[in-house]
């Protein structure tokens, strides 16, 4: 059957390299974001997050960038593996007292070996 | 590790049926969501439910859905004439408090003939 729905933009690395996802988010009030990973037939899974009185936020191999002037958001991943392949999701949440996470459209990251 | 678990993993319908998916929260969490995944699109939210009812829900989440904890384990959501466009992935989530990490399940997806 035809396939519908979003075109996901796909960035293509090579093992080792560094990869640099890129998400644009709208709300101006949200103030937690957080990037989420998605493996073909699973749930989304929680890579790292930052609230908007942060601009950098580090864990293990991954690095989130913030930009509120641009309402910009950046996952930097290091040393890229091939297990790193998946759809990735920026979130943010406009607070209101309960999680309702309002997710970007998605970037998948292919990585070759 | 505790995780949030989806049964079942896949179901096919007939427009017009009623149906029932669940969901097992991690076992000390308080806050319990539904978000679904139309094919290629992305992450919508539907509803969060604390202290036994909804706190929140969007418009997807129509007269049609209801969500219910039948006791003290279990998450349902329930469509009750199912139409071809409720086709997608359901996610069930959970967090221990207002503002603290979702974990996501695995999925339960539906498809309506």
């Amino acid at each position: 059957g035809e396939s519908v729905g979003l075109h996901l933009p796909t960035l293509s690395v090579q093992e080792g390299d560094n990869s640099i996802i890129n998400c644009a988010y709208s709300n101006s009030a949200s103030d937690y974001f957080i990037w989420y990973k998605q493996e073909s037939g699973k749930g989304p899974q929680f890579i790292i997050d930052i609230r908007s009185n942060m601009d950098k936020r580090q864990g293990q191999r991954v690095t989130v960038l913030l930009n509120k002037t641009v309402k910009h958001l950046s996952l930097q991943i290091a040393a890229t593996q091939p297990g790193d392949s998946a759809v990735y999701f920026c979130a943010e949440i406009r607070h209101s007292g309960f999680q309702k996470l309002v997710f970007g459209t998605g970037t998948r990251l292919l990585v070759s070996p | 590790e505790p995780e949030v678990t989806q049964t079942p993993s896949h179901q096919v319908t007939q427009m017009g049926q009623e149906v029932i998916l669940r969901c097992v929260p991690i076992s000390n969490h308080l806050y319990f969501y539904w978000y679904r995944q139309i094919l290629g699109q992305k992450v919508e939210f539907l509803v969060s439910f604390y202290n036994n009812e909804i706190s929140e829900k969007s418009e997807i989440f129509d007269d049609q859905f209801s969500v219910e904890r039948p006791d003290g384990s279990n998450f349902t959501l329930k469509i009750r004439s199912t139409k071809l466009e409720d086709s997608a992935m359901y996610f069930c989530a959970s967090s221990g408090d207002s503002d603290g990490e979702l974990f996501f399940g695995e999925g339960s997806r539906l498809t309506v003939l």
